[in-house]
């Protein structure tokens, strides 16, 4: 089991420019979660998606879009990037359920400056 | 009254002591915890977890205490190694909102030999 993989790891953009990151998960998890992670900062959701084709908006989602076309990737789009979307993006999933934990699994990160 | 401790950004221990972070939580309404730590240029990884029916939950080396009278929760660790140093970041959950988590603002951990 590879877990949660995100890639690209590090990317530098120009403003104005887009890109996608991708999260893939190999653990059959229902939900899936983009955060952006400032720093000393904690982590702050941007989507999450409670299943295939289902996307929603989190705590911070302005300039960003995502899709959940199939149920083991989720992916992050940015249409005009400005640098105040320099961070670091975390993708986690996790199995919900009565009685389950809602632990998170997270991904390794993706490193993205905007100059 | 009762003596909660504060949450602090940075703690710094002796290898070998105790130590304890605290994080007070927001929503009197979350019904599940998570304790999570967090290493350099890493993705947070789940330590231990406690629902909130409980109050002390015991792992290896690990403890934590949930006081929901004044919503407030405790990491202990024991013995604290080298490599215990990191970012722990407590989480709190209520059931039915789509295992969305609400992250604290974290607490660094080092840990001198």
């Amino acid at each position: 089991n590879a877990g949660v993989t995100q890639t690209p790891k590090f990317r530098v953009l120009k403003t104005g420019q887009s890109m996608t990151l991708l999260c893939a998960q190999d653990m059959n998890h229902e939900y899936m979660y983009w955060y952006r992670q400032d720093p000393g900062m904690g982590l702050r959701l941007i989507h999450y998606s409670v299943g295939e084709g289902t996307t929603a908006k989190g705590e911070v989602p302005d300039g960003y879009n995502v899709s959940r076309l199939k149920k083991q990737n989720f992916l992050l789009g940015l249409e005009s990037a400005a640098p105040s979307q320099t961070s670091v993006y975390f993708c986690a999933s996790s199995y919900p359920g009565q009685g389950v934990t809602y632990e998170q699994y997270f991904g390794p990160g993706t490193r993205l400056t905007v100059t | 009254g009762e003596s909660v401790g504060l949450h602090l950004p940075t703690l710094s221990v002796q290898e070998g002591d105790n130590s304890i972070i605290n994080c007070a939580y927001s929503n009197s309404a979350s019904d599940y915890f998570i304790w999570y730590k967090q290493e350099s240029g890493k993705g947070p990884q789940f330590i231990i977890d406690i629902r909130s029916n409980m109050d002390k939950r015991q792992g290896q080396r690990v403890t934590v205490l949930l006081n929901k009278t004044v919503k407030h929760l405790s990491l202990q660790i024991a013995a604290t190694q080298p490599g215990d140093s990191a970012v722990y970041f407590c989480a709190e959950n209520f059931n039915t909102n789509a295992g969305k988590s609400t992250f604290g603002d974290g607490t660094t951990l080092t840990v001198k030999p």
